[in-house]
């Protein structure tokens, strides 16, 4: 079973903190993803990676950074966070479309709620 | 742009059948997935489309007609378990996911 673990469940953080979400995946796949879902909005892509120290911005990359230094860990910085940053936070990953697995899907870890005072 | 409508919630009861309407228009199509999300916890996938027709698994099919920009979920003998968002979502050539905002589906006794 593919498994997308995520350093914490919840967290409460003020304004202005720096805070890093981190996020590891056991299936060595190559493609590995940072969401942000809130009500209303669906799923927003915020950075995605396709391999060791590649990265790329997504639809709503201010005020976030990510680092992947290894393949199966990729991290999501917040940088100085602000109130409109609190969310929920969807990690994912998956193998390259290219793979020869169409149906190849990506995969989520729990999420990490993340509340900015 | 790239947009993907679907109705924000439904309602049905146990042991109906309920279909979820997805629409899109996106500027890349790599194939329609549809993923379940129980309240609090991660998105699970159910269904793949990159073919027209109907795929079906158990008690879920999903459709897809790439001309019309169109999928639908259906979903039969309804259980209570089955309250849950829906979500539809497009894959792009380069790998990445464009979703809906999700269908809010509660099951009634």
């Amino acid at each position: 079973d593919v498994k997308v673990t995520q350093s914490s469940r919840y967290l409460v953080k003020r304004t202005g903190e720096k805070v890093f979400l981190e996020c590891v995946q056991d299936m060595d796949h190559e493609n590995m993803f940072w969401y942000r879902q809130d009500p209303g909005l669906g799923l927003r892509l915020i950075y995605f990676s396709y391999d060791v120290k590649m990265k790329e911005k997504g639809d709503i990359p201010e005020g976030y950074s990510v680092s992947r230094e290894k393949k199966e860990r990729f991290s999501l910085i917040l940088e100085s966070a602000s109130t409109n940053q609190t969310s929920m936070y969807l990690c994912a990953s998956s193998r390259p479309g290219t793979s020869g697995v169409l149906q190849e899907t990506q995969y989520f870890g729990p999420g990490t709620r993340l509340l900015v005072l | 742009g790239q947009n993907i409508d679907q109705p924000t919630e439904m309602t049905a009861t146990e042991g109906a059948i309920v279909q979820i309407n997805c629409t899109y228009q996106t500027s890349g199509f790599n194939g329609l997935f549809w993923y379940q999300q129980h309240a609090g916890e991660a998105p699970t996938f159910l269904s793949y489309n990159v073919l027209d027709g109907l795929e079906e698994k158990g008690r879920f099919s999903s459709f897809l007609s790439r001309s019309k920009g169109y999928s639908y979920l259906l979903l039969k003998e309804l259980q209570m378990k089955d309250s849950a968002s829906y979500l539809c979502a497009v894959r792009d050539p380069a790998d990445k996911l464009i979703f809906g905002t999700g269908t809010r589906l509660q099951v009634f006794p």
